[in-house]
């Protein structure tokens, strides 16, 4: 069964730093997303991005955030200068159809030191 | 904010079947309600998802009241396995594509 794939599974980095996250969405899924869970809260949209662009995203998704599809394959969410309080799970998702069930993936851990 | 209320904690035996309510009064006409479940720290997954009309797949059955308010998501035989946190939501049909999670309830199956 196809599923999305995210790397690294954890990440440490030191406050102030860049850091890029890794995404393989389904290959035939047209939008595709980023969510974060900050530990023991719950699951919070950062942004949507169909056909080249960011179709939707959240007052989370500030000037820090960025997020791009390089190539055909890969979805990645940039954050340009981490701050503490950035560590959380970081989740990609994506679906065929936006009213279509998302498919998440395993989530990569963020801390930030 | 999420548009729906649940529970925050429900218990079930192994084998037994699994209700786990949501009320979401303020559902508008063109709103489908969304059920997900989150397993520990694993990614959010799909479970089922309806209108008006009650739904069944091959993990779960949804019963949503006729006046819309309400919905109740029914594991049939519960397992271990299907401890978790399991999520209410509802989404527009035309509006924006972004899944709005509240709390959820917290399910724990035991032996």
């Amino acid at each position: 069964e196809p599923e999305v794939t995210q790397t690294p599974s954890h990440q440490v980095t030191q406050m102030g730093q860049e850091v890029i996250l890794r995404c393989v969405p389904i290959s035939n899924h047209l939008y595709f997303y980023w969510y974060r869970q900050i530990l023991g809260q719950k699951v919070e949209f950062l942004v949507s991005f169909y056909n080249n662009e960011i179709s939707e995203k959240s007052e989370i998704f500030d000037d820090q955030f960025s997020v791009e599809r390089p190539d055909g394959s890969n979805f990645t969410l940039k954050i340009r200068s981490t701050k503490l309080e950035d560590s959380a799970m970081y989740f990609c998702a994506s679906n065929y159809d936006r009213l279509y069930e998302q498919y998440f993936g395993p989530g990569t851990r963020l801390t930030v030191t | 904010d999420a548009k729906t209320t649940q529970p925050p904690s429900m218990d079930c035996a192994e084998g037994r079947a699994a209700n786990l309510p949501c009320n979401h009064s303020t559902i508008s006409g063109n709103e489908y309600v969304y059920w997900y479940r989150q397993i520990h720290s694993q990614g959010p997954q799909y479970i089922i998802h309806g209108l008006k009309n009650n739904e069944t797949n091959e993990m779960a059955s949804l019963i949503i009241t006729e006046d819309r308010k309400s919905s109740t998501l029914i594991l049939p035989h519960a397992t271990l396995r299907d401890t978790a946190v399991y999520y209410c939501i509802v989404r527009v049909a035309q509006g924006g594509t972004a899944l709005i999670f509240g709390k959820g309830t917290t399910l724990s199956v035991s032996s």
